[in-house]
Parts: C-alpha cells; structure tokens; sequence
C-alpha cells in the first residue's frame, strides 16, 4: 500500500497567519486517465466526521472558503491556510486514492496534522 | 441535503459479532459506491471496505478481510457492515463515507460522510 507521511504531526499559528501542512506520498500518485495527482485533504474537528476540503490535489469542494488552498506534484503536497481563522482548528489529513483503471488500490491516509491557534 | 447516518455500534466481547448499519438520503444512493472508514480512539483514519452502487463489487482492508462483509440494500438506501469475530484492535469509530462515484475503482474521493458509530470490543 502506499504510505502517506505528513508534517508536522502538531502546528501553532497565529490568527490571521499563514499555515501549512505537509504531505508527501511513498511513490507517485499520478492518475493517468485525467494526469492529475490523487490527493485529497480533510478537515476534521473534535468530535465531527472528517470533511472534504480538496481533491485532485488542488480542487476545491463546495463551500469550501477559498484560503484553503492544495499544490502539489509528484510525490509531495501541500495545504495552505492563507490567513487562519479560530474555526480552523482541527486535524487535517491528507489521503491518496491513486488507482489504475479497473484496478482496486486501497486509499491510504496520512497520520493527521493537528491544527492550533498559538 | 445529502445525509448519511450511522447505527448499530456498541459493547461486545472479542470473537463477537456485530451489524452496522448507514441509512442515506438525499441522493441516488444506488449511484455511489458506499466505504466504511475507521477510527481507532485518538487514532487516525484507516479505510475499511468499499462496495461497488449495484452492490456486486466488495473490497476489503487486509485487517478485515474474511471477518466483515460490506453489503447495500438499494431498495432501502442502507449499507451494512457485518463483523464477525471481533478483537480489540477493531475497537474505533465507524464512520460510512460516499464516493463521488459509482464504481468500486473508480477513486475515492469521500464526499459526504457519516456521524459515525462507535464500537468497542472487550470483555
């Protein structure tokens, strides 16, 4: 399976400050049928299901504020908070769903970023 | 809106069996694969199994395989997870998840997801 390793496992930023979060893949995660990475992030607060942020890396779901932001290529990835708000707090996971056509590749998660205000 | 609710989680002693259920709204249930994602406590999220919006491709974790089965009764809008001969590592949060998709390939990209149901085994 592929191993997903984020960093840092724990982050403090100030309000309004910038934070991001690492991710990077054990091989590449490269979809051939669109050439896009297959790398989704989900938000998850205390106590909540997680929620769907990106996907294909840098997509955004809908509602999603848009100082959230995903890049990436290759076997690394990033989410950004461009300026943090006190409803961000949470954990954050990356999750790769890298699969060739009509194959099953079994999704795999990172171990979560867990998100503070400092 | 589309909501997914999860049931059945609870109390049982290792080698037990147990039900879950996720009854879903709000879309074409039959058009999306339906996952069961877990949660060990203060653990990150494991994926579990996956099965195909007809129901006739089912996929499984190593860690689960031979012990849960996935099915969906499309006539109700519900999926299930039976599992049987329960341990302790199995204890987490349940949660079921939709994909944006129907294919058991096809990715997965979890759009939607349960409150989740907690099951704990231990004697």
């Amino acid at each position: 399976d592929i191993v997903m390793t984020q960093s840092p496992d724990s982050l403090a930023v100030s309000l309004g400050e910038r934070a991001t979060i690492n991710c990077k893949s054990s091989q590449s995660v490269l979809y051939s049928s669109n050439n896009k990475n297959s790398l989704a992030w989900y938000q998850q607060k205390p106590g909540q299901p997680p929620k769907l942020l990106i996907y294909w890396t840098s997509t955004r779901e809908s509602g999603v504020p848009d100082r959230f932001s995903g890049s990436g290529s290759g076997t690394d990835f990033t989410l950004t908070i461009s300026s943090l708000q006190a409803e961000d707090v949470a954990v954050y996971y990356c999750q790769q769903y890298y699969s060739i056509p009509s194959t099953f590749t079994p999704p795999t998660f990172g171990q979560g970023t867990k998100l503070e205000i400092k | 809106d589309v909501q997914l609710v999860d049931s059945g989680g609870g109390l049982v002693q290792p080698g037990g069996s147990l039900r879950l259920s996720c009854a879903a709204s709000g879309f074409t249930f039959s058009s999306s694969a339906m996952n069961w994602v877990r949660q060990a406590p203060g653990k990150g999220l494991e994926w579990v199994s996956t099965i195909s919006g007809s129901g006739g491709s089912t996929y499984y974790a190593d860690s689960v395989k031979g012990r849960f089965t996935i099915s969906r009764d499309n006539s109700k809008n519900t999926l299930y997870l039976q599992m049987s001969s329960l341990r302790a590592e199995d204890t987490a949060i349940y949660y079921c998840a939709k994909k944006t998709c129907s294919g058991g390939t096809c990715p997965h990209i979890f759009d939607c997801w349960g409150q989740g149901t907690l099951v704990t085994v231990s004697s």
